[in-house]
């Protein structure tokens, strides 16, 4: 398996573009998390899904987020519209089932100008 | 409020000795515990994990251990080497019961080893 397959790498965006993120867990697995980086706050969990079904987006920080998963290999995360302070580092994980490890993929470097 | 501190922000130590990171946290019960290594520039990879009644778990040079009455898990490199140098971050289960693999991580500690 390829493992967690993100993309793009990079993103450069101006303020108030819509960006979308997008993610392929590893086959097999039925958890997919969502997770966003910066220096200031570490790494941070803003949405998981269990079986495609949305459990917990007790973390996604504003209305302007969105994630949705239509089916067991994709999942988008949206914001719109965009603002500079969204700039970070956003990764997708998936693992086969709690009490394992998480997979993670590359990473999405948004920034936005 | 739920906290995870790893204590050293930035470690340095010399090739060869042992390294030990520390990972406290308070108001959480967590199943298991799990140690990740992050390089520049890429996502964080597995390195243990250990379980609420296990007091320690070993994976060639690496060691963890887990002490849920202090609430404090270390983690040991043995003859560590500059190939180790990266951030390691260490990871509780949010919630007991079932939460689906939903994990929180602490700010992570940067280890530098040097020749």
């Amino acid at each position: 398996d390829a493992g967690v397959i993100q993309s793009p790498r990079h993103e450069v965006t101006e303020m108030g573009q819509e960006v979308t993120l997008r993610c392929k867990p590893i086959s097999g697995h039925n958890s997919l998390f969502w997770y966003r980086q910066t220096m200031m706050r570490g790494l941070e969990l803003l949405i998981y899904f269990n079986n495609n079904v949305p459990i917990d987006d007790s973390g996604m920080p504003e209305d302007r987020f969105s994630a949705k998963m239509p089916n067991a290999s994709f999942s988008t995360l949206k914001i719109q519209p965009s603002e500079p302070r969204d700039s970070a580092v956003y990764f997708c994980a998936s693992s086969w089932r709690e009490n394992t490890e998480a997979f993670f993929g590359q990473g999405t470097r948004l920034t936005v100008v | 409020s739920q906290k995870i501190e790893q204590n050293s922000e930035a470690l340095n130590i010399q090739e060869g000795k042992t390294a030990t990171l520390t990972c406290n946290y308070t108001n959480y019960s967590p199943a298991y515990l799990q140690w990740y290594r992050q390089d520049p520039g890429r996502g964080p990879v597995f390195l243990l994990l250990i379980r609420e009644n296990e007091k320690e778990k070993r994976k060639e040079r690496l060691k963890v251990t887990f002490d849920t009455t202090l609430k404090q898990s270390l983690f040991h490199i043995t003859a560590s080497q500059p190939a180790d140098s990266a951030t390691y971050l260490c990871a509780l289960d949010a919630a007991g019961g079932t939460s689906y693999g939903k994990l929180t991580f602490g700010q992570g500690t940067i280890l530098t080893v040097h020749p």
